[in-house]
């Protein structure tokens, strides 16, 4: 596609329940984030792929957050046992294949989490 | 830990004046530095990057951001705002490793 698309673009869950959120990175980018944005306050990095391996998850706040990418290209985030605290924005952005931090990364629209 | 501070959540502006909006970064290694903006209910676009080289940088749209190591920022400006500057503007910072970090936004308000 022309850009970094994410879905569902809103999601209201209860307190408790499991969520997935999606990303399609814009096509032959190989390096992918995610970040986190909550009312008030900065991008939270969570996660970032190189191809399909996460070299680092020490961004996910809790072992209820986990990420997955499948392929290369599509990812998944997951959120078990949602709690209020967990209602924001979640960002994912995706890179050029170097993906090196010097690289642009470009943003998708984001997923609005809500939970009840 | 890195950490990044944007000094004032929300920057009001008259339509012509200048526009600075204030970045500041801790860092033990040289840093790769980045200006992003968010207009409304839009996603997050590059408005200019600091990898090595020149510390004065030029974006889009007129804005530019200095790099000044002693001082450990890098605050963006832009000489004359337009209306259509109005938007949230994040820093972000990143020593390698493909980490970033973003400040809390500076939503910015320009009026006619």
């Amino acid at each position: 596609g022309a850009g970094v698309s994410q879905s569902p673009s809103n999601k209201v869950t209860e307190k408790g329940k499991d969520v997935e959120l999606r990303c399609d990175p814009i096509s032959g980018h190989t390096a992918l984030y995610w970040y986190r944005q909550s009312l008030g306050q900065g991008l939270e990095f969570l996660i970032y792929f190189q191809g399909n391996s996460a070299p680092d998850k020490s961004g996910l706040p809790s072992d209820r957050f986990s990420a997955e990418r499948t392929g290369g290209s599509v990812s998944t985030l997951t959120i078990q046992r949602t709690q209020q605290e967990d209602s924001a924005v979640y960002l994912c952005a995706s890179s050029s294949s170097t993906g090196g931090s010097n690289n642009e990364q470009f943003f998708g629209p984001g997923t609005r989490l809500t939970v009840l | 830990a890195q950490s990044v501070t944007q000094l004032g959540s929300h920057v009001s502006v008259s339509e012509g004046a200048l526009v600075l909006l204030r970045c500041n970064y801790s860092s033990s290694v040289p840093p790769y530095l980045f200006w992003y903006v968010q207009y409304p209910n839009q996603g997050l676009q590059l408005l200019l990057k600091y990898t090595t080289g020149a510390t004065l940088v030029k974006g889009i749209n007129g804005f530019e951001a200095e790099f000044k190591k002693s001082e450990t920022s890098f605050h963006l400006t832009k000489p004359s705002a337009h209306m259509s500057d109005a938007a949230e503007y994040f820093c972000a910072v990143s020593e390698g490793f493909n980490k970033f970090y973003f400040g809390s936004g500076t939503k910015l308000n320009v009026k006619p």
